[in-house]
């Protein structure tokens, strides 16, 4: 199946930094990626749809300029988190979908001290 | 409204058994379609199985099969065979829609179900 691939893994940054997150498509082109947050022993919420040479479509209670996404080509989407806080700490993985399954990147988790 | 719900938030099943994790569903759109993924330690995402809302048959996929019950709006998903590699936590979801506009819709997941195999 398709690839996506998702940067850094895992990061620690101090509160008051931003942190980027990069979600790549590597053998297909996403004209439209997702952004979910999932929070310990909870599932996975969306937080944004990423589109191709427009602006992102953020979900009710997503601050979008906390939250900045740049989908700038057809194979990369970024999530910056700005001014991060201990509370936004949490697991945030991407996806681009198919006709028949979704695939993820392999997330990135998120500690901010 | 809840629009995927998973009434299980743990399950235990012995090893070599078979073990069926339940999903309901929510959608007035004709046109949807019911995934399972299964959530390791490491937090990836495994795509399991598929099943479209105008698919006469139950999906299968190895030892994973789905039990589409289209009236009842349920898609529980069968495990046969448990191995102690299934121990994870397993996410139903669904995305409303069909045909090209589908990649630009997002997945609405369950609260998921925490299955422990044991040996």
């Amino acid at each position: 199946g398709a690839v996506v691939s998702q940067h850094p893994s895992r990061v620690i940054c101090k509160s008051g930094t931003s942190v980027k997150i990069e979600c790549r498509s590597l053998d297909f082109q996403a004209t439209t990626m997702f952004w979910y947050r999932q929070f310990p022993k909870q599932s996975l919420m969306l937080m944004a749809t990423s589109n191709e040479g427009s602006k992102a479509t953020y979900e009710q209670g997503v601050e979008k300029d906390k939250f900045l996404i740049n989908h700038a080509s057809l194979t990369l989407s970024t999530l910056t988190v700005t001014s991060a806080h201990p509370e936004d700490s949490s697991f945030y993985i991407c996806s681009a979908e198919g006709a028949t399954e979704a695939f993820f990147g392999q997330g990135t988790r998120l500690t901010v001290v | 409204a809840q629009k995927i719900t998973q009434t299980q938030p743990g399950m235990f099943v012995q090893e070599k058994e078979a073990v069926t994790l339940d999903c309901t569903y929510d959608t007035s759109d004709p046109s949807y379609g019911l995934f399972w993924y299964k959530q390791p330690s490491s937090g990836e995402m495994i795509f399991l199985i598929y099943q479209g809302s105008y698919d006469q048959q139950n999906a299968t996929e190895g030892r994973y099969s789905l039990n589409f019950q289209k009236a009842r709006k349920s898609a529980n998903l069968v495990i046969s065979a448990s191995q102690l590699g299934d121990s994870a936590m397993y996410f139903c979801a669904m995305r409303e829609g069909s045909g090209a506009d589908t990649g630009r819709r997002a997945l609405t997941f369950g609260s998921g179900t925490r299955l422990q195999v044991q040996p």
